[in-house]
């Protein structure tokens, strides 16, 4: 069974703190995604790669970093929590083939920041 | 830019009903479009590609370019289709994979 698992389910920061969340993939995709899920505001894209040491930028960037130094692991990283980042963040990968055959995703990581 | 616009945010319906999740959508290209669903304490997992014309679940989905819709369907309701069903979009052909959700539409299917 092809799988995206991400490290942790249940996250609790202080503000302030660098936080990393941490996504593996074991099926050799090439694109990977961070999304932040919120209700009522479906699912946004925070950071995307396409390869290894690639980033690009989504549509809120804004207080996160990314990090791929491997093909199947991607690193999304807090630099300094705020409250306003509680929330639950999803990764996803998919094949880098022309054409989108769909994303598989992980079960989430809810982090919440006090 | 592109956007994905599910306009309810809750569905209710009687098991045996049929259903329609709406979504439209506003892409100046060619799109792709999808449905994907989360079962409770489930992962967001691919329901359907418009590109594969295919029913899975008994859903199925018909992109109409001139509405810019891409409305889910099934013409009776299971207690089991009981979800939150988020419809995405993707560009052709340029763009890579990146997708575009809407905000999401949570169906749930009474007895």
């Amino acid at each position: 069974d092809v799988k995206v698992t991400q490290s942790s389910r249940y996250l609790v920061k202080r503000t302030g703190e660098k936080v990393f969340l941490e996504c593996v993939q074991d099926m050799d995709h090439e694109n990977m995604f961070w999304y932040r899920q919120d209700p009522g505001l479906g699912l946004r894209l925070i950071y995307f790669s396409y390869d290894v040491k690639m980033k690009e930028k989504g549509d809120i960037p804004e207080g996160y970093s990314v990090s791929r130094e491997k093909k199947e692991r991607f690193s999304l990283i807090l630099e300094s929590a705020s409250t306003n980042q509680t929330s639950m963040y999803l990764c996803a990968s998919a094949r880098g083939d022309r054409g989108n055959y769909g994303y598989t995703f992980g079960s989430g990581t809810r982090l919440t920041v006090v | 830019a592109q956007r994905v616009t599910q306009p309810e945010k809750l569905l209710s319906v009687f098991k045996g009903a049929p259903v329609e999740l709406k979504c439209n959508y506003s892409y100046s290209g060619s799109p792709e479009l999808f449905w994907y669903v989360q079962y409770s304490r489930q992962r967001l997992q691919l329901l359907l590609r418009h590109i594969s014309r295919e029913s899975i679940k008994g859903f199925t989905a018909d992109l109409n370019k001139g509405e810019t819709s891409f409305h889910l369907k099934k013409p009776f309701a299971q207690e089991e289709d009981s979800a939150m069903y988020y419809c995405a979009l993707s560009p052709l052909t340029g763009g890579g994979n990146k997708l575009t959700f809407g905000t999401g539409t949570q169906l749930k299917v009474e007895l």
